[in-house]
Parts: structure tokens; C-alpha cells; sequence
């Protein structure tokens, strides 16, 4: 079975600071991948971000990068420079059999 | 299409009635995946397709869920006997296919309220 846990229902960051995101997974898979998705109020679903297990180099995609500690089935989501246009519900998705997702965290950034 | 397509956009039903959902997945893309989001909550895996095989079933909520997928496109997501408890958004999904090594493109989704 494939499971993805995000511990922290809210989070809240002051505008142009910093802040990480916990996401931790579990599966039997050797060969998968780890996203984070961000759902703004419009319920889109948006891709952030993209990590490929085999790679031990951490995705970074503009002010969005992770850190995937493969062993510990840890992989953290870190915003810099956080803008108003990041508040949102962000979720850490595995991609192995099917895709599974966790549970979100509420993202608030204070002006 | 360009994107994925679901249909309705919002649905009210009465409760005890048969709801049915459509979703049109991105052309070629095999898999696709539906998921049940209540409000403010994460996304409840349902069922996932490969072509038109469901290889996994166990999310289903119970036996008045049903989905369907023909073709190797369109998908239908069956709820018979509606209760207020399936209030919720209902979201599709397609990708190139089967989830280890490609994102997943999701649809506005389907706002389903049973009163």
C-alpha cells in the first residue's frame, strides 16, 4: 500500500520569508515519483514541482525547491521569497502503482 | 480536448436518487484516476484506471459507487442511492500512463450536493 502524510493541517508565512512544508510517504515501490500540488481557491489543480526517486539531486523550480531524503521517505517542500499568489492548499502526491495523495496544508501568507 | 473535461461543473440531487459523473480525459493519455474531495479536506482516492481495467477498487466508498471507463476515454463515476455524506467534489484526473514517472492532469471537477 501506498501512503502519504502531511502533519501540518495550516501553515502561515510572512510575506517574502520562508517556509517548508513536511511531507512524508510510504511504499514497497523502488521506482516512483514525488510531487506537490497547489490548489488555489479556484480548485485547480496545479503542479509545483516534480521529484524523481532514482535522483539524489533536489528538484528546484524558481523560489520552490525540496528536500528528499529518500531513506528517511521524507520530502519537504521549501518556498522562498513567499508572495501573497502562494497562499493556497499544497499537496505532496506519490506516484508508484496509482497516484496518492496527502491530506494538504493550508498555506496563509501574511502582507 | 486541451485539458480534462468533467461534466456536470455542479450537480444537486435529491437524496436516494442515482447521480452519474463524466469525465473526458486528455486524448491518449491511459491512465486516470478519480478522487472525492470534501470541503477544505484532502483528496480521497476512489478508483484508478489503466486503459479500461480498474486494477484497484478498494477506495470506493461502498457498493453504491460505481465507475466505468470505455474506450480507453471517457469515464463515468456511478453513485446510486445518494446520501447527504457524498456531498463533495469529485475530481478526475488523466496521465500518460500509469503514475510512477508522470503528473497527473486534473479537471475543474464536479461539485455533487445531495439534500
Amino acid at each position: 500500500a501506498q501512503t502519504v502524510t502531511q502533519s501540518q493541517p495550516e501553515m502561515s508565512v510572512q510575506e517574502a520569508e520562508t517556509v517548508t512544508l513536511s511531507c512524508t510517504y510510504d511504499t514497497s515501490e523502488s521506482d516512483y515519483y514525488l510531487f506537490w500540488y497547489k490548489q488555489p481557491p479556484s480548485r485547480q489543480m496545479i503542479l509545483v514541482i516534480r521529484q524523481e526517486a532514482y535522483k539524489q539531486q533536489n528538484a528546484t523550480e524558481n523560489r520552490f525547491s525540496v528536500n528528499f531524503q529518500k531513506a528517511a521517505k521524507s520530502f519537504s517542500l521549501k518556498i522562498s521569497d513567499s508572495q501573497l499568489g502562494d497562499a493556497a492548499m499544497y499537496f505532496c502526491a506519490l506516484g508508484a502503482n496509482d497516484m496518492r495523495f496527502g491530506a494538504g496544508t493550508r498555506l496563509t501568507v501574511k502582507p | 480536448g486541451a485539458g480534462v473535461s468533467q461534466s456536470p461543473s455542479n450537480k444537486v440531487t435529491e437524496k436516494g436518487k442515482d447521480v452519474e459523473l463524466r469525465c473526458d480525459p486528455i486524448s491518449g493519455h491511459t491512465a486516470l484516476y478519480w478522487y472525492r474531495q470534501s470541503l477544505g479536506q484532502g483528496l480521497e482516492f476512489l478508483i484508478y484506471f489503466q486503459g479500461n481495467s480498474a486494477p484497484d477498487k478498494s477506495g470506493l466508498p461502498s457498493d453504491r459507487f460505481s465507475a466505468e471507463r470505455t474506450g480507453g476515454s471517457v469515464s463515468t463515476l456511478t453513485i446510486q442511492r445518494t446520501q447527504q455524506e457524498d456531498s463533495a467534489v469529485y475530481l478526475c484526473a488523466s496521465s500518460p500512463r500509469r503514475g510512477e514517472n508522470t503528473e497527473a492532469f486534473f479537471g475543474q471537477g464536479t461539485r455533487l450536493t445531495v439534500v
